[in-house]
């Protein structure tokens, strides 16, 4: 199986400043058809998950565009470009390439 | 809108059975797979299955294989998370997702089951 691991573990942020979070697969996410199926989710307190971006790079309807992803292959990056008190939570890196999908540990963001 | 609406929490002791639900609205409930999540307490996400409504194709991970049964009927717009033998440790928070594909995961998710099994 897929692995999938994601650093820092816990993003201790300053408001109005940069956020990175970084993701890496055990094996290069790039399907047979072409598109690499790597997704970012934000799981803020007490809520269910949303997706932020898809593969690698797309954000979702009603994203803030402060939300970037980035990468290729194997290694794989989430951007927030200035950190909003709203942006407190987990967010998750997910692989849909290899069968079965996995998610990564999850990275706790917080406002120091 | 799209929207998928999960049955209420469910408290249960081992060895007991349970069946719970995700019915979409507001899309083409055939035209896409519906999936499974579960979070356990303070823990991370962790992909469980999916099924294709319109031909009942069902795809499980092999961490849940045999343990659980995904099933879905379209005449009510409606997919189930089902157990047959519950286990102290399915205690977890259950979400259904929307996905285009087998692949693309998951555009919508609902609002979660909290399912506790306890003696």
């Amino acid at each position: 199986d897929v692995v999938m691991t994601q650093s820092p573990l816990s993003l201790p942020v300053t408001l109005g400043q940069p956020a990175s979070i970084s993701c890496r697969s055990s094996q290069s996410l790039v399907y047979s058809d072409g598109n690499t199926y790597l997704n970012w989710f934000q799981q803020r307190p007490g809520q269910s998950p949303r997706r932020l971006i898809y593969k690698v790079s797309n954000r979702d309807s009603g994203v803030p565009d402060r939300f970037s992803g980035s990468g290729s292959g194997t290694d794989f990056t989430l951007k927030i470009s200035r950190v909003e008190a709203e942006d407190v939570g987990v967010y998750y890196c997910m692989q849909g390439t290899h069968w079965p999908p996995a998610f990564g540990p999850g990275t706790k963001v917080d406002i120091k | 809108e799209v929207q998928l609406v999960q049955s209420g929490a469910e408290v249960k002791k081992p060895g007991e059975s349970l069946k719970i639900s995700c019915k979409g609205s507001g899309y083409s409930f055939t035209s896409y797979w519906i999936g499974w999540v579960r979070q356990m307490p303070g823990k991370g996400l962790e992909w469980m299955g999916i099924i294709y409504p319109g031909d009942s194709d069902t795809r499980y991970s092999p961490s849940f294989q045999g343990q659980v049964t995904i099933s879905a009927d379209k005449s009510i717009s409606t997919a189930y998370l089902q157990w047959s033998s519950l286990k102290a440790s399915d205690t977890a928070m259950y979400y259904c997702v929307r996905q285009g594909s087998s692949t693309s995961c998951c555009d919508y998710w609902g609002q979660g089951t909290l399912v506790t099994v306890s003696s």
